[in-house]
């Protein structure tokens, strides 16, 4: 058990549909992240969150919008996707962004499969 | 442009050892992680450097150099169960990390 739990693990939509991604961290870290996980491709940051406030934006299209209502807890809207958007979506917390040594603890992540 | 490399797949043999390279070339340098993800899981912290040297932790060790932007994983009394992937990722100059495609290990009897 890591801490960190995501919901749903599993998703299929359509690209006309919208869903949402739930991330929540039980372990009072202050950064929250999603990563974008493709087979045989390295982890790729879409968004960073650092006490609430967004502080990376890696040139994610606009169909994924995230949202941090709290340092607990993070989403990731969807919607009007496309099929290259299918992969494993990670949430990872850390203590915070700007010291090198906190390692992130990463959920189990969704499997995202667009139809 | 920041890249990092490892192989993409290794074979060992249970009981003996392995050791997974990992090179990069990052603008700035302020750590080196090792994390293990097994299939279908979620990754897992492993180890730290920024430092040169050898950190060593039971049955996992890792090794660093700066100057070489080289570092490797050594995995020593090879178990079925260490069949996974085996990440490395360095932090940057803005502490952002950068991520390898993973070094996918398979353990045989």
């Amino acid at each position: 058990e890591t801490g960190v739990t995501q919901t749903p693990r599993h998703l299929v939509m359509g690209m006309t549909n919208k869903k949402s991604l739930k991330c929540e961290q039980h372990l009072g870290h202050n950064a929250m992240y999603w990563y974008k996980q493709s087979a045989k491709k390295p982890l790729e940051l879409m968004f960073v969150y650092n006490f609430k406030e967004q502080t990376e934006n890696n040139s994610v299209p606009s169909r994924f919008s995230p949202e941090c209502p709290n340092s607990s807890h993070l989403f990731l809207h969807l919607h009007t996707l496309q099929p290259e958007d299918s992969a494993l979506y990670l949430c990872a917390s850390s203590q915070d962004t700007q010291a090198s040594s906190y390692e992130q603890y990463f959920g189990p992540g969704t499997r995202l499969t667009v139809t | 442009g920041q890249n990092i490399d490892q192989p993409t797949e290794m074979t060992a043999t249970e009981g003996a050892i392995v050791q997974i390279n990992c090179t990069y070339q990052t603008s700035g340098f302020n750590g080196l992680f090792w994390y293990q993800q097994h299939a279908g899981e979620a990754p897992t912290f492993l180890s730290y450097n920024v430092l040169d040297g050898l950190e060593e932790k039971g049955r996992f060790s890792s090794f660093l150099s700066r100057s070489k932007g080289y570092s490797y994983l050594l995995l020593k009394e090879l178990q079925m169960k260490d069949s996974a992937s085996y990440l490395c990722a360095v932090s940057d100059s803005n502490y952002q990390l950068i991520w390898g495609a993973g070094t996918k290990l398979i353990i045989k009897p």
